[in-house]
C-alpha cells in the first residue's frame, strides 16, 4: 500500500536553530496537509495545499514557519528560529482531494527544542 | 469556530466487550466523519470514513452517524487489549476544506 513518506523522524535541536521537515504524499494525491500535534491532544493544522497553491495556513505561525510544495509534489515544513513551545509532533498527511477524501498520515516527525 | 468534542477518557473495557466511543460536532453542514486510531507515540491511522446517517460497519468496527444530533460514534466488538489506543473523530465542516480533528479519547482493553 503507498504511503506517505516523512523524514526525519526524530528531530532535536536548539532553541534559535532552524529546521526542516520534508513530506512526499502518496502519489496522485492532490492536497497535501501539514500538523501539529501536541502530546494529549488532537492534530492541529498548519497549513493545507492543494497542488502548489496553498489553501489555509491561518494558523501557521509566519514570523518563524513556512511551507512550500513548488511543484506540487513533495513539500518542505521550516522552522527558524525554533523555540521551545515547538516541541511537539509535526505529521505530514495526503488525500486524493480535498472535498471528502480521508487523509492518510506519514510516520511523523517529534522534534524536541532543547 | 467549528468544534469537535471527544471524551478524552480514558475508557477501560475488559477483553471481549464492545467499546462505545462518542464524538460530537458543532458545525451542522458537516459532511464526512472520519475515525483514526493512535498508538502512543505513532501516526494516526484511518479506521472508516463515513458520509450518510445510519450505520457502516468493517470488520469489529461499525461506525454510526446522527446528522440531526450531531454525532458519530464507533462501536469496536470483541475488543482486544491490541486495540487499546487513542481514537481521533475528524469531521470536515460544511463548506470547509479543512478536516478538525477532536482531541482522541484514550481506549485500554485490559486482559
Amino acid at each position: 500500500e503507498a504511503e506517505v513518506a516523512q523524514s526525519p523522524r526524530y528531530k532535536i535541536t536548539e532553541k534559535s536553530q532552524a529546521v526542516a521537515f520534508w513530506c512526499d504524499p502518496i502519489s496522485g494525491h492532490a492536497t497535501l496537509y501539514w500538523y501539529r500535534q501536541i502530546l494529549g491532544q488532537g492534530p492541529e493544522l498548519l497549513v493545507q495545499f492543494q497542488d502548489e497553491s496553498v489553501v489555509d495556513d491561518s494558523q501557521l505561525p509566519k514570523d518563524r514557519f513556512s511551507a512550500e510544495r513548488l511543484k506540487g509534489v513533495d513539500s518542505t515544513l521550516k522552522i527558524q528560529p525554533a523555540e521551545l513551545g515547538d516541541s511537539a509532533m509535526y505529521l505530514c498527511a495526503s488525500s486524493l482531494d480535498s472535498y471528502n477524501s480521508p487523509l492518510h498520515f506519514g510516520n511523523g516527525t517529534r522534534l524536541t527544542v532543547t | 469556530q467549528k468544534e469537535v468534542e471527544q471524551n478524552s477518557g480514558p475508557l477501560s473495557v475488559p477483553e471481549g466487550a464492545i467499546a462505545s466511543l462518542n464524538c460530537t460536532y458543532s458545525d451542522r453542514g458537516s459532511q464526512s466523519f472520519f475515525w483514526y486510531r493512535q498508538y502512543s507515540g505513532k501516526s494516526p491511522e484511518l479506521i472508516m470514513s463515513i458520509y450518510s446517517n445510519g450505520d457502516k460497519e468493517d470488520g469489529r468496527f461499525t461506525a454510526q452517524l446522527n446528522k440531526a444530533s450531531q454525532y458519530v460514534s464507533l462501536l469496536i466488538r470483541d475488543s482486544q487489549p491490541s486495540d487499546s489506543a487513542t481514537y481521533l473523530c475528524a469531521v470536515l465542516p460544511g463548506g470547509s476544506y479543512i478536516p478538525t480533528f477532536g482531541r482522541g479519547t484514550s481506549l485500554i482493553v485490559h486482559p
